[in-house]
């Protein structure tokens, strides 16, 4: 299975732009890029996915480098809900499965 | 749309008694997860249905762990006998599909699971 690096933690100002970096060397062509978030005490809650093209919803953004090797989630404006770990995952289109791994903790200062 | 519901919250028990958890996913989705996460392991997937058939309960830790789902609003996962290592945080998801290109899981708010 192609894995993914992030960086253990990162903090951040209110209102301020975050970018959470996930490295993925070994995606195959087929893999889609998946984010999820879990606040604390709740279940994890899907962000946004893509495969090469960048991609907008109104929770984030996604940057897909053009090699794919790597990704980024940009939140453009730091709120104090958004504090909550962040997961990079790849997918194959048919894969059922999310494997988690151990996120990105975002620290938001007020 | 109310979302995962999942109950209950919490949940204390002694070790060896029979713990049931539920879920009830949403309306028209085909696929149900159950995942635990503990500090540990993080989240595992446990077990994956499809239309209300199980497909993989690769995840499912022992035998002491069963779940079903009799119809496509509800599904159980129960331990029984419970142990202390069973402690951890159990969470639902659900999916119109589980394929990956065009959809997130929708989790539910988790049931967080104490054997004493």
């Amino acid at each position: 299975d192609a894995k993914t690096t992030q960086p253990n933690s990162m903090e951040s100002n209110e209102e301020e732009p975050v970018h959470l970096p996930c490295n993925h060397s070994t995606i195959s062509g087929t893999d889609y890029i998946h984010w999820y978030r879990q606040l604390p005490s709740q279940g994890p809650e899907y962000v946004i996915h893509g495969l090469t093209s960048n991609v907008n919803n109104r929770m984030a953004s996604l940057a897909i480098a053009e090699d794919r090797k790597s990704s980024t989630l940009i939140l453009h404006r730091a709120t104090l809900r958004d504090a909550a770990v962040y997961y990079c995952i790849l997918r194959l289109p048919n894969d059922y499965k999310l494997s988690f791994g151990a996120g990105t903790t975002v620290t938001v200062r007020a | 749309d109310a979302g995962v519901i999942q109950s209950p919250r919490h949940e204390v028990t002694e070790m060896g008694q029979e713990v049931t958890l539920r879920c009830k996913p949403i309306s028209g989705h085909n696929s149900l997860f159950w995942y635990r996460q503990t500090m540990m392991r993080g989240l595992e997937l446990l077990i994956y249905f499809n239309n209300n058939v199980p497909i993989d309960d690769s995840g499912m830790p022992e035998d002491r762990f069963s779940a079903k789902m009799p119809n496509a609003s509800f599904s159980t996962l129960k331990i029984q006998p419970s142990e202390p290592r069973d402690s951890a945080v159990y969470f639902c998801a659900s999916s119109p599909t589980p394929r990956a290109f065009n959809y997130g899981y929708t989790f539910g708010s988790g049931t967080r699971l104490t054997v004493v």
